[in-house]
């Protein structure tokens, strides 16, 4: 069984300054994870995704995540804030081979203040 | 590529009422899913399909609830006597089976209220 536990439903930062978007997962078997963004009534866009290849992965928008095996971590980083960054962000872990259904967190809003 | 497309965008109903999603995937992909997502939480997977094989449904689809792919392209998901604990986003997603690390494409969602 998998899971994903996003620490922090919510995230206030000031513009320009680090986000930081805290994932950790559980699996059993080597998992594939993604990060996608939600704005307000809207389907979920990819960011970015780990795919057993370089373990720092950059995705769309400037955000990048780090796959951490020994911490089970996914934490997503964008060293400057935009106000249009403002959204939900999830995380998800895949099964892969396995029908590779999505594993959703709870998901962080993400606040950004001018 | 026009995108994963999903109809009616909403949908409000009485309890008790039948109501039907319909989902239009990306064209060549093989794979089609069904999510659900109350507010404030991140979806839930209910079931996907391999062209028109429904392969898995999740535990939280109730006998209230069917799929069809009929073709192996739209998809229609249907809930019967709808019940307030119904109201959700519905989100579909397809892929292609053996994509690059199998990225789902998802839809703008379906949001229903039940009254």
């Amino acid at each position: 069984a998998q899971s994903v536990t996003q620490l922090g439903s919510h995230v206030s930062v000031s513009e320009g300054a680090l986000v930081l978007l805290r994932c950790n997962y559980s699996s059993s078997v080597p998992p594939y994870l993604f990060w996608y963004v939600q704005y307000p009534n809207q389907g979920l866009q990819l960011l970015l995704k780990y795919t057993s290849a370089a373990t720092l992965v950059k995705g769309i928008n400037g955000f990048e995540a780090e796959f951490k095996k020994s911490e089970t971590s996914f934490h997503l980083t964008k060293p400057s804030a935009h106000m249009s960054d403002a959204a939900e962000y999830f995380c998800a872990v895949s099964d892969g081979d396995a029908g590779n259904m999505l594993t959703f967190g709870g998901g962080t809003r993400l606040m950004v203040k001018p | 590529d026009t995108g994963v497309s999903q109809d009616p965008r909403h949908k409000i109903t009485k309890r008790g009422q039948n109501v039907t999603f319909r989902c239009d995937p990306i064209s060549e992909h093989n794979r089609l899913y069904w999510y659900r997502q109350t507010l404030g939480q991140g979806p839930e997977f209910l079931t996907y399909f391999q062209n028109e094989a429904q392969l898995e449904k999740s535990r939280l689809l109730s006998d209230r609830f069917s799929a069809e792919r009929p073709k192996g392209s739209f998809s229609t998901l249907e809930i019967q006597r709808t019940e307030q604990g119904d109201s959700a986003m519905y989100l579909c997603a397809s892929s292609l089976e053996g994509g690059v690390a199998y990225e789902q494409y998802f839809g703008p969602g379906t949001r229903l209220t039940v009254t």
